[in-house]
């Protein structure tokens, strides 16, 4: 089966601009969840999404946010970007959440000049 | 408040030999310990788990060891390969709340 599929894989803003990455998970896998990698500070959790509610949150601020579509397609938005925002976004595919079962796409590389 | 941390940044070691790879955590209610594995350009990829009422898993190579009392695992690769050079990820899952959480990684070169 396909696995999970990040658009576009990478991406150059400028400082201030808005960025939106997509995700679409595996077919019939329910959940999604959004990972920012950067050097040293590992995959760091941004939020979750279940049958389209946000189900849990990390500690980013109100600049990310994100949406879950009815075909568990999920989007992640960045406003007013930032120079630290530049890093690699991952999402990750569960079919209920909270098993064993992730599977991640292979990023978005977001590069904020 | 890091939950989860892998305080070795990089790991080199010669092929053939043990590769050991360590993890701390502090909340003791977390209900599976994973590993997952990373190469650039990709994202990780699910390595092996142990849940929390074990305190070895063996797959192959690869085994992890769990210490509850100390909130320390520990991967080990026996034996280590060139193709194994890797970030290496441990992970934390929470049933209850669905958060699959990180540590900051460890880069393994396997030396041939």
């Amino acid at each position: 089966k396909a696995g999970v599929t990040q658009t576009p894989r990478y991406l150059i803003k400028t400082r201030g601009q808005q960025v939106t990455l997509s995700c679409s998970p595996i077919s019939g896998h329910r959940s999604v969840s959004w990972y920012q990698q950067t050097p040293g500070q590992g995959l760091q959790f941004l939020f979750e999404y279940f049958s389209e509610t946000q189900r849990n949150k990390g500690n980013f601020p109100g600049r990310f946010s994100g949406r879950q579509f009815s075909n568990s397609r999920s989007e992640m938005n960045v406003s007013t970007l930032e120079l630290g925002d530049s890093a690699l976004y991952l999402c990750a595919s569960s079919a209920i959440g909270g098993r064993l079962d992730y599977t991640f796409g292979s990023g978005t590389r977001l590069t904020v000049v | 408040d890091q939950q989860v941390k892998q305080n070795s940044p990089s790991l080199s070691v010669q092929e053939g030999r043990i590769s050991i790879l360590n993890c701390d955590y502090t909340n003791s209610m977390f209900d599976y310990f994973l590993w997952y594995k990373k190469y650039p350009a990709e994202g990780p990829t699910f390595l092996i788990s142990i849940s929390s009422i074990k305190d070895k898993n063996e797959d192959g190579r690869f085994t992890v060891f769990l210490n509850k009392s100390a909130k320390h695992l520990s991967l080990h690769i026996v034996p280590s390969q060139p193709g194994d050079s890797a970030v290496y990820f441990c992970a934390v899952l929470s049933g209850n709340t669905g958060k699959l959480i990180f540590g900051q990684g460890t880069t393994l070169q396997v030396k041939p």
